[in-house]
């Protein structure tokens, strides 16, 4: 099993223009999120889903839009980039909700400029 | 507003020693805390998780303890190794889908 992929490992874009940071994950977990880990602020949840076909926000989801149409993908979008959005982003899935164990993928490291 | 502290940004404690890692926090009441591993560059990796009716959980070399009154969660490793040395984070869920870190705590070490 690879567990939880992220693609790409590292993204530098421009003010205002727009990227999706995918997320894949090869075992059969219901539950998946996103976060976002800043220097000096643990990791917040940005957008989670239970199950495919339902999404729904977390601590902080402005300016992203997420979606899961299948059970193993679960894409961030990032529709105008902003320097605030410059930031570690981690992706996770679980077989329970997010309070029992999280597995989390390797990270995507994006820059905005 | 609702705040997690760990107790400070970096630990370094003498191989063979016992490390001591706390969680407090305020205005939550977490139904579970959990503790993952962050290495440098990696995704956190998930170590024990604790309920609220639990006052400590075991696993091999760590033990976890949960205290609702105070607040707090301790953290521990006996007989530290060097390869024990990493970012050790807190997470607190007062429900079933949220989930709140600290910004956890550098342990080093040392040999």
């Amino acid at each position: 099993n690879a567990g939880v992929t992220q693609t790409p490992k590292f993204q530098v874009l421009k003010t205002g223009q727009s990227m999706t940071l995918q997320c894949a994950q090869d075992m059969n977990h219901e539950y998946m999120s996103w976060y976002r880990q800043d220097p000096g602020m643990g990791l917040r949840l940005i957008h989670y889903s239970v199950g495919a076909g339902i999404t729904d926000q977390g601590e902080v989801p402005n300016g992203y839009n997420v979606s899961r149409s299948t059970t193993e993908d679960f894409p961030l979008r990032l529709l105008s980039a902003a320097p605030s959005q410059t930031s570690v982003y981690f992706c996770a899935s679980s077989f329970n909700p997010l309070g029992f164990e999280q597995f989390f993928g390797p990270g995507t490291r994006l820059t905005v400029l | 507003s609702q705040k997690i502290e760990q107790n400070s940004e970096a630990l370094n404690i003498q191989e063979g020693k016992t490390a001591t890692l706390t969680c407090n926090y305020t205005n939550y009441s977490p139904a579970y805390l959990q503790w993952y591993r962050q290495d440098p560059g990696r995704g956190p990796v998930f170590l024990l998780l604790i309920r609220e009716n639990e006052k400590e959980k075991r696993k091999e070399r760590l033990k976890v303890t949960f205290d609702t009154t105070l607040k707090q969660s301790l953290f521990h490793i006996t007989a530290s190794q060097p390869a024990d040395s990493a970012t050790y984070l807190c997470a607190l869920s007062p429900g079933a889908n949220n989930l709140f870190f600290g910004t956890g705590t550098r342990l080093t070490v040392i040999p």
